[in-house]
């Protein structure tokens, strides 16, 4: 199964904050990373696909790059709603595999 | 406008068994993948079972055996059934489609939650 870190686990920003998340690749997944963001009793909501393209209707302050085992997502400026967990998911192999997640906190 | 909705989780013993169903309006099932994810009480995300268009099924290693996803094309409704629940299996179970063939979950459900304990 490939692995997918994801660093921090935790973060503290305020608004208007640039806020950068990693996700490191156990083996070579090329661009087929996703990320998504998860708010108390919800359900995740995707907002990154493919490593780099946004999800419709997903704010352009969200953005994501990199390829191949390393990957970089990041809030432009941070927003008071977009305080959640964010999780990466590598679909180049089954089973799908999800970071451990990042909790960006106040 | 797509919409998901599970329905089926409750409390279960360990042994026992329950049916997930997964409805679903505004695309067909037949020609969409579809798959079942669950989150365990304040943890992360983990892959259960996916299910492709052409009808190929796939598990994760955990629940292989014991768990099988199906499809209604008729009630456009996913289903997930359990069967020799352990309380690891405890989690809230989403449903969630793909974004076209792009393995990503770009609609999900509001979560049903599964219980297992004596």
């Amino acid at each position: 199964d490939i692995q997918m870190t994801q660093s921090p686990s935790s973060l503290s920003a305020s608004v208007g904050d640039r806020v950068t998340i990693t996700c490191q690749a156990s083996q070579d997944i090329y661009n087929y990373l996703n990320w998504y963001q998860q708010k108390p009793g919800k359900a995740p909501k995707l907002l990154i696909y493919d490593a780099t393209n946004l999800q419709t209707g997903v704010p352009s302050r969200f953005s994501g790059s990199g390829s191949g085992t390393d990957f970089t997502f990041t809030i432009s400026s941070l927003q008071p709603e977009d305080f959640a967990i964010y999780y990466c998911q590598q679909y180049e192999n089954l089973p799908l595999t999800f970071g451990g997640g990042t909790k960006v906190e106040i | 406008e797509v919409q998901l909705v599970e329905s089926g989780g409750g409390l279960v013993q360990p042994g026992g068994f329950l049916r997930l169903s997964c409805a679903t309006s505004g695309f067909s099932v037949s020609n969409n993948h579809m798959t079942w994810v669950r989150q365990a009480p304040g943890k992360g995300l983990e892959w259960v079972s996916s299910l492709y268009s052409g009808g190929n099924t796939f598990y994760a290693d955990s629940v292989k055996g014991r768990f099988t996803i199906s499809r209604d094309f008729s009630k456009n409704t996913l289903y997930l059934q359990m069967d020799s629940l352990r309380a690891e299996d405890t989690a809230v179970y989403y449903c969630a489609k793909y974004l076209g063939v792009i393995q990503a979950l770009a609609h999900w459900g509001q979560g049903t939650l599964v219980t297992v304990s004596s």
